[in-house]
Formats: C-alpha cells, sequence, structure tokens
C-alpha cells in the first residue's frame, strides 16, 4: 500500500532552469508533507515543508505547492544548480499523534553544467 | 558537528549473527525514529521512541527486531539472527517533538548493514 507515491524516478534539467518534482498521496488525512535532499552515502537532509492547510510554502530557491483536490504535491527549485544534484524525497506525516513519516520511493535529479 | 550520530556507518554480519546499531539524537531532541532502506527504494518507518518508551512500532518485523531508547545512552536497534534479507541501510532521526506538529526529523547518515 503505497500511500506516497514519487512516479518519476529520475529528472534532468540544465543548470538555470526550473526543477520540478511531483509527488502523489492517497491519505486526506496527512497533516504536513516535507522535502527530503539526500546524497550518496548520506542520510535525507531536510529542505521545506508545507502544513496540509497551506497551498505554498517558499524558502529561497524552493518553493513547495499543495493541491489537496487533486492530493499531489511539487517541489519546485529555481534556478536549479549542479549542487542540487540528488536524491529527492517527499514525505507525508500526520493524522496527528503519530510520529511516522511516510516517504516516496524518490526521484534522482541531475542538473547539468 | 551537533547532528543525529550513528554508528557503526558500516557493519558486516554473517548469517545468525547479532547485529546492533546505535543512534544518538540530537542535542534537545527526546524523539527518535528508526528507517529502513532497501535498494532502488524510499525510507519505510519501522519504530518511534522517546525516552524508556516505546511510541509505535508498526513498521518492525514481528520477530527478530527490537527497539530500545534508554534513559542514559543512544537508542539502540537490534536485530537478532540475521538474514540476508535484513541487508539494507538503517536510518535513524530525531525530532524535539513529536512529527504531528510538523516538526521536521533530522536524520543521521545511517549504518549500511551487509549480510554474508
Amino acid at each position: 500500500d503505497q500511500q506516497v507515491k514519487q512516479n518519476s524516478p529520475s529528472l534532468s534539467v540544465q543548470e538555470g532552469r526550473i526543477s520540478i518534482l511531483n509527488c502523489d498521496y492517497t491519505n486526506s488525512m496527512f497533516d504536513y508533507f516535507l522535502w527530503y535532499k539526500k546524497y550518496p552515502a548520506e542520510g535525507p537532509t531536510f529542505l521545506i515543508s508545507i502544513s496540509s492547510i497551506k497551498d505554498k510554502n517558499e524558502d529561497g530557491r524552493f518553493t513547495v505547492f499543495l493541491n489537496k483536490s487533486a492530493k499531489h504535491l511539487s517541489l519546485h527549485i529555481v534556478p536549479s544548480q549542479p549542487g542540487d544534484s540528488a536524491v529527492y524525497f517527499c514525505a507525508a506525516s500526520g493524522p496527528s499523534n503519530t510520529g511516522k513519516l511516510i516517504f516516496g520511493q524518490g526521484t534522482t535529479l541531475q542538473v547539468k553544467p | 558537528n551537533a547532528g543525529v550520530m550513528q554508528n557503526p556507518r558500516h557493519l558486516v554480519r554473517r548469517r545468525g549473527q547479532e547485529a546492533r546499531l546505535r543512534c544518538s539524537p540530537m542535542k534537545g531532541h527526546s524523539h527518535v525514529y528508526w528507517y529502513r532502506q532497501l535498494p532502488e527504494e524510499g525510507l519505510k518507518f519501522m519504530v518511534y521512541l522517546q525516552k524508556e518508551n516505546i511510541i509505535d512500532e508498526s513498521g518492525m518485523p514481528k520477530e527478530r527486531f527490537s527497539a530500545e531508547f534508554p534513559k542514559e545512552g543512544p537508542s539502540i536497534l537490534r536485530i537478532q539472527q540475521v538474514v540476508r534479507g535484513d541487508s539494507a541501510a538503517y536510518f535513524c532521526a530525531s525530532s524535539p517533538t513529536g512529527s504531528g506538529d510538523g516538526q521536521p526529523q533530522h536524520f543521521g547518515d545511517g549504518t549500511r548493514l551487509s549480510i554474508l
């Protein structure tokens, strides 16, 4: 039962352009959605999150959009930089009082110089 | 570096042996989570602990796996009588409060367990 899905295993973009990573979920009870970035042989690093009551959150080059009716969220990175090349995981938490994060399978982003 | 510390980074065991994975949370964090990542997959939740309490172990296999977070010292994930299918990367995360309030979990760099 895959409650959080990232249907694109990989994405390649040119440096300076926009990267858009997508994530779909099935459980309407999720409270928060988070994006993590992971380099090989390292742990995931938190990037940005969004509450289920919001539709947009922005932090520097990173913006997350949430479409609750479509049960879809996306991470926009603009402008993309070669150092952004990594695996990006979408994760969901909730309903409240549960601690676990439910992760998608990840999308490997390659930013070409 | 006051981040989440996991050790060892790499652990090799033979089938039937025991594996002990350790995790020290970030300073001030009293909530610890363990996840497992199989090759080409996302992270799968295993267990959520607070000091001396298991809060949610719904992701733990029913047999051979156990976890603790004692009053003093690191959290331990213990796998008894390991099998080849236990080979994976095991990640520990911590947070200052339960993640139900949106606080992000901060991850360690993981322990890569290989079973011969």
